[in-house]
């Protein structure tokens, strides 16, 4: 079963934005709504933080957004804090009715 | 507040097989509309998606782990299982338990580490 592309790391100064990419086929990302986004830190569990592409769950910060473009989903942080060093993960229901997810994102605040 | 949490056994044998137990509060497996499904994540490595199960007893597996694969529910204890037989080395991860309401997963359980060695 094939995994979406993501950048192994991506860094960014406090308050400044960043994005990171996920990228799949016509078969996942480009052909579904069900893509979503978990931040997980050292030790913990994975939260969730996109949902549908671009919904965010209640509690979680406006300054994180989702999109997606063709066969391309993307997780912008806006404002970045410390407390968003993480890494971070994208997944998407596929046309077999699975679920892939990214290789994961190491995002570091300089 | 939904609370899941995974128990079993820490170390199993190569050959063997693993079980795994997620217990869930605040909620009933029964009531959700979704789904109740094990993720898991070799150390230092991504989330791999295992399978799931609808409260009706419907099952849903990753192709690549299938064939080893069974997932099941207990609606009147409100706990759900995982049983991966022949295990290897290549089993070795952090297994997590989830709720899937659609095409996500919102509540996790902490995670539970199973080594293969013998």
């Amino acid at each position: 079963q094939s995994v979406l592309t993501q950048p192994a790391s991506v860094s960014g100064s406090p308050g400044q934005s960043i994005t990171i990419s996920c990228i799949g086929t016509s078969s996942d990302v480009g052909g579904y709504k069900y893509v979503s986004w978990y931040q997980q830190h050292p030790g913990k569990a994975p939260k969730l933080m996109i949902y549908d592409v671009s919904n965010r769950p209640s509690g979680v910060s406006d300054r994180f957004s989702g999109s997606k473009s063709g066969n391309t989903a993307s997780l912008t942080i806006s404002g970045l804090q410390a407390e968003d060093e993480a890494d971070y993960y994208c997944s998407s229901y596929t046309s077999s009715n699975t679920y892939v997810f990214g290789t994961g994102t190491e995002v570091t605040v300089l | 507040q939904l609370q899941l949490q995974e128990s079993g056994p820490g170390l199993v044998k190569p050959s063997e097989t693993l079980s795994l137990m997620c217990t869930v509060s605040g909620g009933s497996i029964s009531g959700s509309t979704g789904s109740w499904g094990w993720l898991r994540q070799p150390p230092g490595k991504g989330l791999e998606w295992i399978g799931g199960i609808y409260a009706v007893g419907t099952t849903y597996y990753n192709p690549s782990l299938r064939s080893r694969v069974t997932i099941s529910a207990d609606t009147s204890k409100n706990h759900f299982s995982l049983t991966l037989t022949s295990v290897s080395a290549a089993d070795t991860a952090v297994y997590y338990c989830a709720r899937r309401p659609l095409g996500y997963w919102d509540y996790w359980g902490q995670g539970i580490l199973v080594t293969v060695s013998s």
